[in-house]
């Protein structure tokens, strides 16, 4: 079974661009979570997405966004890029939050993106 | 709002020796509760995933326990290995109504010597 992968694995980008990430769930799994990792720093909640739909956010401006497709695989955009963007972004997917079985989390090897 | 704590920020040990990690949180309504281990520069591994309505999970040498009551869990190793060395991540799972997200500890880097 393929787990999360994420792409691209490295990202270099200058102050200002706009950076795109992108994530490929377990097959299955209906939701996709992002989660910042800046260095130094704990694992930020960024967003959750299921059945195409943004359902929770975290503390982020909305120069972070996304979306979720109908195949599940999302996108996460990074607007105005800042030079304290940078960090590994990590992609996880579950199961729907249907209440009943495995209710575990499944990370991608993440994508580092570099702001200068 | 949810806050995960984890004691020791950093272990070290010699190898053989028994690991001993310990995850506090504040909020009982967890939907589950996932132990994570993290290589510099990595992405998360699962080692362990327990359900709310569980008291413990084991997976090889890896133990883990669950007190919802009092908000604590703690992962055992055995007989730690120098491959044991990486940070390891405790995270609770909120319920839906809270969020559903994942809230992580700060993490504890262990270090195993040969």
């Amino acid at each position: 079974e393929a787990g999360v992968t994420q792409s691209p694995t490295h990202l270099i980008k200058t102050r200002g661009q706009q950076a795109t990430l992108r994530c490929s769930p377990i097959s299955g799994h209906t939701s996709v979570y992002w989660y910042q990792q800046a260095l130094g720093l704990g694992l930020q909640f960024l967003l959750w997405y299921d059945e195409g739909e943004e359902r929770n956010r975290g503390n982020f401006p909305p120069r972070f966004s996304g979306r979720q497709f109908p195949n599940y695989s999302s996108e996460l955009n990074v607007n105005a890029l800042e030079l304290e963007d940078s960090a590994l972004y990590l992609c996880a997917s579950s199961l729907g939050f249907v209440g009943a079985g495995n209710g575990g989390y499944t990370f991608g090897s993440g994508t580092r993106l570099t702001v200068v | 709002k949810q806050e995960v704590t984890q004691i020791p920020a950093a272990l070290s040990v010699p190898e053989g020796e028994n690991l001993v990690l310990n995850c506090s949180f504040t909020d009982s309504a967890i939907y589950n509760l996932q132990w994570f281990r993290q290589d510099p520069g990595k992405g998360l591994t699962s080692l362990l995933l327990i359900q709310s309505s569980q008291r413990e999970q084991t997976s090889g040498r890896l133990n883990a326990s669950l007190d919802k009551s009092s908000g604590r869990s703690t992962l055992y190793i055995a007989a730690s290995q120098p491959g044991d060395s990486a940070t390891y991540l405790c995270a609770v799972r909120l319920i839906k109504a809270a969020g559903n997200k994942l809230t992580f500890g700060g993490g504890t880097r262990v270090l195993v010597k040969p």
